[in-house]
């Protein structure tokens, strides 16, 4: 149990366009939901921390306008990257956190891969 | 404030030699979890171990240990007879109460036949 998925695996979008990744808990309710990035050879950075309902709390130094996360539902959370620059490429990964709950665990997404062109 | 520190970028051995992996934590909660991760070139995070800051014991699981000394905030990963198939990067990771987890820099094991 507590699968999370992600999707697309991978986008290759061109500067100045908008690219949106889900992230969905496949057979639980995540009340909370992060989202990761990490750079090539460098360790994964929280970025914002979602819960089901209400507004990201983002990390300092992430702009919320241009990472925008809806957590609409129990089971999804989306991050659009607006106005993509090839600086933002990088690989962004979920996490979930909910039924069945273990305290302090995240569940992992497999990962998205965004290469900005 | 949570900090992870892994020490070593990147660990190079040969086949069959053990290999410990070096994890120092910060934390002023005293209830937190700590974390290894795997994650090979494919990127998916590989859930390896999770702990807690009341149980000090050690564990084994196949050829894996983990030590954990709350007095030195270390929380050690140990790979006895490395194979080719454990290269890749491990991260240590510490969630407290807030929920929020840091993740150490990572290490970079290459295993050589």
């Amino acid at each position: 149990g507590a699968v999370v998925s992600q999707h697309p695996s991978w986008v290759i979008c061109k500067s100045g366009t908008s690219v949106k990744i889900e992230c969905r808990s496949l057979d639980f309710q995540a009340t909370t939901m992060f989202w990761y990035r990490q750079f090539p050879k460098q360790s994964l950075m929280l970025m914002a921390t979602s819960n089901e309902g209400s507004k990201a709390t983002y990390e300092q130094g992430v702009e919320k306008d241009k990472f925008l996360i809806n957590h609409a539902s129990l089971t999804l959370s989306t991050l659009t990257v607006t106005s993509a620059h090839p600086e933002d490429s990088s690989f962004y990964i979920c996490s979930a956190e909910g039924a069945p709950q273990i305290l302090y665990e995240q569940y992992f997404g497999p990962g998205t891969r965004l290469t900005v062109t | 404030a949570q900090k992870v520190t892994q020490a070593q970028t990147e660990i190079s051995v040969v086949e069959k030699e053990d290999v410990t992996l070096d994890c120092v934590y910060e934390t002023r909660d005293t209830t937190y979890y700590l974390f290894w991760y795997k994650q090979p070139p494919s990127g998916e995070l590989v859930f390896l171990i999770r702990r807690n800051s009341f149980d000090e014991q050690n564990e084994i699981s196949g050829r894996y240990s983990w030590n954990f000394q709350k007095s030195t905030s270390s929380f050690n990963f140990t790979i006895t007879a490395s194979q080719v198939v454990d290269s890749a990067v491990y991260f240590c990771a510490l969630s407290a109460n807030n929920n929020d987890m840091r993740f150490g820099a990572g290490t970079r094991l290459t295993v050589k036949p």
